[in-house]
C-alpha cells in the first residue's frame, strides 16, 4: 500500500513570490491535514481539509491557503512568502473523519526554502 | 486536548528494551494516546495508540497505567534505525466538533548506541 506522497520534495523561492505544496493521501483515506515544521517552533497544525471542504484552520495568516480535489489529493498554496515561511511542510492523511480514534499516517514533506 | 510531558533525551543500548515514559496527568475519559517518531529530516511516523487497555504492534508495546495519567512506550529490542525523537500524543477521538489535530510537544531524543 503507498504512503502519503508529498512534491516536491524541496523548493526554493524568493521573497514575494507563491508556492504550491502537493499532497496525495493514501488511498482510502479522506481526510487531509497540513502542518508546518519550522526550526526551533515544533509541528503546528495548518489545515484540515475533509471531503473537499476545508473544515478547520490553526493559527496562520490568510496567505496560507489550500483545497482538496475530488480525488482526495490536496494542495497548499503559499501567497506573498516570507522568510520566516521556511520549514518543513508535511502532509497527513486519515480515514473517514467520524471514525474515531484512526490515526494519521504522514509524508515525509516538502522543505520550502524562502531566499 | 490534555497537555503530555515527556524527558527532552534518553539513551539506550543497542539491543536492549527502550522504555519511553510521558506523563499525562490531565487526560480525559475520551483521550486515545498516540506515539509517533520523527527521524532527521524524515515525517513523523505513527507507532501505535491505545485508551485504557496496553496495546502491542510489531512496531512496540504500549503501557497505560489503571489511572490513565501516564504511559509508556517500550521498543523491545532498540537498534541504531529507532534513533529518533519520540512524540506522545494525546487526542480526542476525533468527530462532530473535534478537529482531530495533532499536538505536538517536544518530545523524547532517543539515542540508541552500539
Amino acid at each position: 500500500e503507498a504512503g502519503v506522497t508529498q512534491s516536491p520534495t524541496h523548493l526554493i523561492k524568493t521573497r514575494g513570490q507563491q508556492a504550491t505544496l502537493r499532497c496525495s493521501p493514501i488511498s482510502g483515506h479522506t481526510s487531509v491535514y497540513w502542518y508546518q515544521q519550522a526550526l526551533g517552533l515544533g509541528l503546528q497544525f495548518l489545515l484540515w481539509y475533509d471531503e473537499g471542504e476545508e473544515r478547520n484552520r490553526g493559527n496562520f495568516p490568510p496567505r496560507f491557503s489550500g483545497r482538496q480535489f475530488p480525488n482526495y489529493s490536496s494542495e497548499l498554496n503559499v501567497n506573498a512568502l516570507e522568510l520566516e515561511d521556511s520549514a518543513l511542510y508535511l502532509c497527513a492523511s486519515t480515514i473517514a473523519w467520524g471514525l474515531g480514534n484512526q490515526p494519521q499516517h504522514f509524508g515525509d514533506g516538502t522543505r520550502l526554502s524562502i531566499l | 486536548d490534555a497537555k503530555t510531558t515527556q524527558p527532552p533525551s534518553m539513551d539506550c543500548a543497542e539491543g536492549r528494551a527502550a522504555n519511553l515514559p510521558c506523563n499525562h496527568s490531565t487526560i480525559s475519559g475520551n483521550e486515545y494516546v498516540y506515539w509517533y517518531r520523527q527521524i532527521h529530516s524524515q515525517g513523523p511516523q505513527y507507532i501505535i495508540h491505545g485508551l485504557k487497555n496496553n496495546e502491542t504492534n510489531e512496531m512496540a508495546s504500549l503501557i497505560i497505567t489503571e489511572d490513565r495519567k501516564s504511559s509508556t512506550l517500550i521498543l523491545p529490542h532498540a537498534t541504531l534505525r529507532d534513533t529518533a525523537v519520540y512524540y506522545c500524543i494525546v487526542r480526542v477521538a476525533f468527530g462532530s466538533g473535534n478537529t482531530g489535530k495533532l499536538i505536538f510537544g517536544q518530545g523524547t531524543t532517543l539515542q540508541v548506541k552500539p
